[in-house]
């Protein structure tokens, strides 16, 4: 398996422009999860699905977020509009369902918004 | 909400020197995790503790899980080099999700 692939890797956009960021899980993960990286907030979870399913999306900054998964081989996270305080490196990871399963993580996507 | 503490934020020391970082939790957990990120890379999982008092021992790092569950150590005994980077503890949350702490840095001066 090629792990958690993650695209695009970097992407700089300017403020106010729509930004999708893709994840395709490792095959049979059952869980996936988007994080935000930055030095003053560390790693934040956004949002949490389970079989497709948002469990749980409480870190999910404000409504010019949105994540989807429409099917067990792919998500997305997309901002619109984009903001300069966006900037941040994106991770998603994925999981078998169960309790302290081990989280396999991508590359992750660098997101300049200028 | 659930959070899980980590301390301390930053941690600089020789090649050589002993290297611990704690991890706190105001709730109990059902497990904790740790991961390491290398500089520019992305976290990588080193360990899970599920059971009350465990200690587990990968190489030169050794790993605790607190008595009531709530905290958790790394210990590395003799840092090298390779060891630097970010390290995470990780609370295994009520609904399988995972809350990571803010991470000790380490950074080892050769």
């Amino acid at each position: 398996d090629a792990g958690v692939i993650q695209s695009p890797r970097h992407e700089v956009t300017e403020m106010g422009q729509e930004v999708t960021l893709r994840c395709k899980p490792i095959s049979g993960h059952n869980s996936l999860f988007w994080y935000r990286q930055t030095m003053m907030r560390g790693l934040e979870l956004l949002i949490y699905f389970n079989n497709n399913v948002p469990i749980d999306d409480s870190g999910m900054p404000e409504d010019r977020f949105s994540a989807k998964m429409p099917n067990a081989s792919f998500s997305t996270l997309k901002i619109q509009p984009s903001e300069p305080r966006d900037s941040a490196v994106y991770f998603c990871a994925s999981s078998r369902t169960g309790l302290g399963a081990e989280a396999f993580f991508g590359q992750g996507t660098r997101l300049t918004v200028v | 909400g659930q959070q899980v503490m980590q301390i301390p934020q930053y941690q600089h020391v020789q090649e050589g020197e002993d290297f611990t970082t704690y991890c706190n939790s105001s709730t109990t957990l059902s497990n904790i995790q740790w991961y390491k990120q290398r500089p520019g890379g992305h976290p990588v999982f080193l360990i899970q503790l599920v059971k009350s008092g465990e200690v587990k021992k990968q190489k030169r790092l050794t790993f605790q899980f607190g008595e009531a569950k709530k905290n958790s150590s790394l210990h590395i005994t003799a840092t090298q080099t390779t060891d630097v980077g970010t390290y995470f503890c990780v609370g295994g949350g009520s609904q399988g999700n995972l809350i990571f702490g803010k991470g000790t840095k380490l950074s080892v001066k050769p």
